[in-house]
């Protein structure tokens, strides 16, 4: 089946640690997305990528890092400059032929800082 | 991108139809309407977006005034499942690389 995967769906880090999350996707899409969500809110935009080994800041860029070294790839890593870590993280991505603009979500990962 | 107003919640028992109104009246001519629904804990799901003509596929329905200042997302047969938040987003496309900017969306319950 084709989709996106998130993992861990939980996940528990301890304050000054840096975390890595997961995103993949078989999709064959060109632009993948980091979004951040908190209790009651929408989501803001992390970081995002249009192509391999390119990418951008968003609306909340600080205290994260991304990399995309594969097009089915795009990890996030939560360093421990990030003061509030603690939220929902969603990965989404797009770039089908017939529609570049509609993004498509993984599950989401949960991370609380300890 | 444009804003949207949407009704906080709503309600609708399971079988009738559920028809989730937007208003969207600062609109432009390039800007395209798109809905999606979040099932609590879990990603946005999208689910219909349009321009300016009606548009349907197998989960719903989208309604555009003639004048675009405002929708109507339209579950014709509601269930349990479809409880969730319902955000509509005005975008223009870009050929991907932006954000989505969602609001508080409406918080659609499906009862028996």
């Amino acid at each position: 089946d084709g989709g996106i995967t998130q993992s861990p769906k939980y996940l528990f880090r301890k304050e000054g640690q840096n975390v890595t999350l997961s995103c993949e996707q078989n999709l064959n899409h060109d632009a993948m997305y980091w979004y951040r969500q908190d209790p009651g809110q929408g989501l803001r935009l992390i970081y995002y990528s249009q192509i391999v080994n390119d990418f951008q800041k968003g609306d909340i860029a600080e205290g994260y890092s991304v990399s995309r070294e594969k097009k089915e790839s795009f990890p996030l890593t939560v360093t421990s400059a990030q003061k509030n870590p603690t939220a929902f993280y969603l990965c989404a991505s797009s770039g089908d032929r017939d529609s570049k603009d509609t993004q498509y979500f993984g599950p989401g990962t949960r991370l609380t800082v300890l | 991108d444009a804003k949207t107003t949407q009704p906080p919640s709503m309600d609708c028992a399971e079988g009738r139809a559920a028809n989730l109104p937007c208003n969207h009246s600062t609109i432009s001519g390039n800007e395209y309407v798109y809905w999606y629904r979040q099932i609590h804990s879990q990603g946005p799901q999208y689910i219909i977006h349009g321009l300016k003509n009606n548009e349907t596929n197998e989960m719903a329905s989208l309604i555009i005034t003639e004048d675009r200042k405002s929708s109507t997302l339209i579950l014709p047969h509601a269930t349990l499942r479809d409880t969730a938040v319902y955000y509509c987003i005005v975008r223009a496309l870009t050929g991907g690389g932006n954000k989505l900017t969602f609001g508080t969306g409406t918080q659609l319950k499906v009862e028996l």
